[in-house]
């Protein structure tokens, strides 16, 4: 069946350095990958789509890789703040077959001044 | 707000009680979806209409739950005879073909 893992453990850095989330996935073959922040008791806010044909997205201080061969995304936030602080999602997305997008279950981030 | 709107944010309901949520897309959007999430997951899909049209449903989705996007613009959706386990934040997302999809702000329900 389908699978998608993102670090289950919270991940805590340091102010000013760049954090690196990981998304592996299993048995699908995406045409593209989401990434979102949620925050407690609130709706996923979007950040950055990347299609399978694009090895690299950047937006301001984020970046998205894709690697459709090993079947992961990583998402790096660089120059870290407090404010980033929150649990990002990685959500998969098909043109075939199902309209549905495919989440993980997240992994907390915390930015410690 | 352009956002995804949802009502109400949250709601808390007697066990076998029918409770309906709204959910008013992005007014261009004509992509909509319904999603579950429960504490330390991610979302989980209910379903998903193309303006009108119910498209796609999980299979998890027992008869209990129904879903409708009348004329294609907001939607509704109705859980019947309310079980605890519904407790959960329900939450609508919307797009505007295959792009990135905006989520409101969620439902949250509780079953007592």
């Amino acid at each position: 069946s389908q699978k998608i893992e993102q670090n289950s453990e919270a991940l805590n850095i340091q102010e000013g350095k760049t954090a690196t989330l990981t998304c592996n996935y299993t048995n699908y073959s995406p045409a593209y990958l989401q990434w979102y922040r949620q925050d407690p008791g609130r709706g996923p806010v979007f950040l950055l789509l990347i299609r399978e044909n694009e090895k690299e997205k950047r937006k301001e201080r984020l970046k998205v890789t894709f690697d459709t061969t090993l079947k992961q995304s990583l998402f790096h936030i660089t120059a870290s703040q407090p404010a980033d602080s929150a649990t990002y999602l990685c959500a998969l997305g098909s043109t075939s077959g199902t309209y549905k997008y495919i989440f993980g279950t997240g992994t907390r981030l915390k930015v410690l001044a | 707000d352009t956002g995804v709107s949802q009502d109400p944010r949250h709601k808390i309901t007697k066990r076998g009680q029918n409770v309906t949520f709204r959910c008013d897309p992005i007014s261009e959007h004509n992509r909509l979806y319904w999603y579950r999430q429960t504490l330390g997951q991610g979302p989980e899909f209910l379903t998903y209409f193309q303006n009108e049209a119910q498209l796609e449903k999980s299979r998890l989705l027992s008869d209990r739950f129904s879903a409708e996007r009348p004329k294609g613009s907001f939607s509704t959706l109705e859980i019947q005879r309310t079980e605890q386990g519904d407790s959960a934040m329900y939450l609508c997302a919307s797009s505007l073909g295959q792009a990135e999809a905006f989520f409101g702000q969620g439902t949250r329900l509780t079953v007592v």
